[in-house]
């Protein structure tokens, strides 16, 4: 069974550009995390999924992330325009319904400069 | 919201020893406890979990303890291996609907000199 997978690994953009992320969870998973750690910090959650349908997105910082699942499947994560406060790295989990164990992706590296 | 703190940023610790990893949490409520180890390129992989109802679990060379008096969680790892070495992380997960949300502390980096 394939695990969560990330892509790009690393990302550097410049400030103003945008930048998408894209995730695919382990096939089955309805649950779809997304989260951020900024150097040394918490792994600070974003937003969740759960199939196609926001549950919660109480952790995205402000109006430039704007993260979508269609069709409950892979999901994407797009910061526009990326200030520098966006770097970090941010990964993706995912976990059946109802369960407590999520499964992380490696992670998308995002350098703004 | 929840809080999740961890009490030391970095532990060093020499091969063969046993290491202890700490996490306080603030709310009482929480369902699970969830240990995750993340290694240098990789992402959090799940290590061991407790639930609310229980103060101690364990696995292979680790032990989980929970006490929910003081709101408090340690990782314990015996004879600590250079391939123990990672960021540790302790999550707090909080039923919401039918799903668990889980919410992470800063982790704490174990450096296992040999």
């Amino acid at each position: 069974e394939a695990g969560v997978t990330q892509f790009p690994s690393h990302s550097v953009i410049e400030k103003g550009q945008t930048v998408t992320l894209r995730c695919d969870p382990i096939s089955g998973h309805d649950n779809l995390y997304w989260y951020r750690r900024v150097m040394g910090k918490e792994i600070k959650f974003l937003l969740h999924f759960v199939k196609e349908s926001k549950q919660d997105e109480s952790g995205m910082p402000n109006n430039r992330f704007l993260a979508e699942r269609t069709g409950g499947t892979y999901s994407t994560l797009k910061v526009q325009p990326a200030e520098l406060e966006d770097s970090g790295v941010y990964f993706c989990a995912s976990s059946r319904g109802g369960r407590t164990e999520a499964f992380f992706g490696q992670g998308t590296r995002l350098t703004v400069v | 919201g929840e809080s999740v703190g961890l009490h030391l940023p970095t532990l060093s610790v020499q091969e063969g020893d046993n290491s202890i990893i700490n996490c306080a949490y603030s709310n009482s409520a929480s369902d699970y406890f969830i240990w995750y180890k993340q290694e240098s390129g990789k992402g959090p992989q799940f290590i061991i979990d407790i639930r609310s109802n229980m103060d101690k679990r364990q696995g292979q060379r680790v032990t989980v303890l929970l006490n929910k008096t003081v709101k408090h969680l340690s990782l314990q790892i015996a004879a600590t291996q250079p391939g123990d070495s990672a960021v540790y992380f302790c999550a707090v997960l909080t039923r919401t609907g039918g799903s668990y949300i889980p919410t992470f502390g800063r982790g704490t980096s174990l450096i296992v000199h040999p």
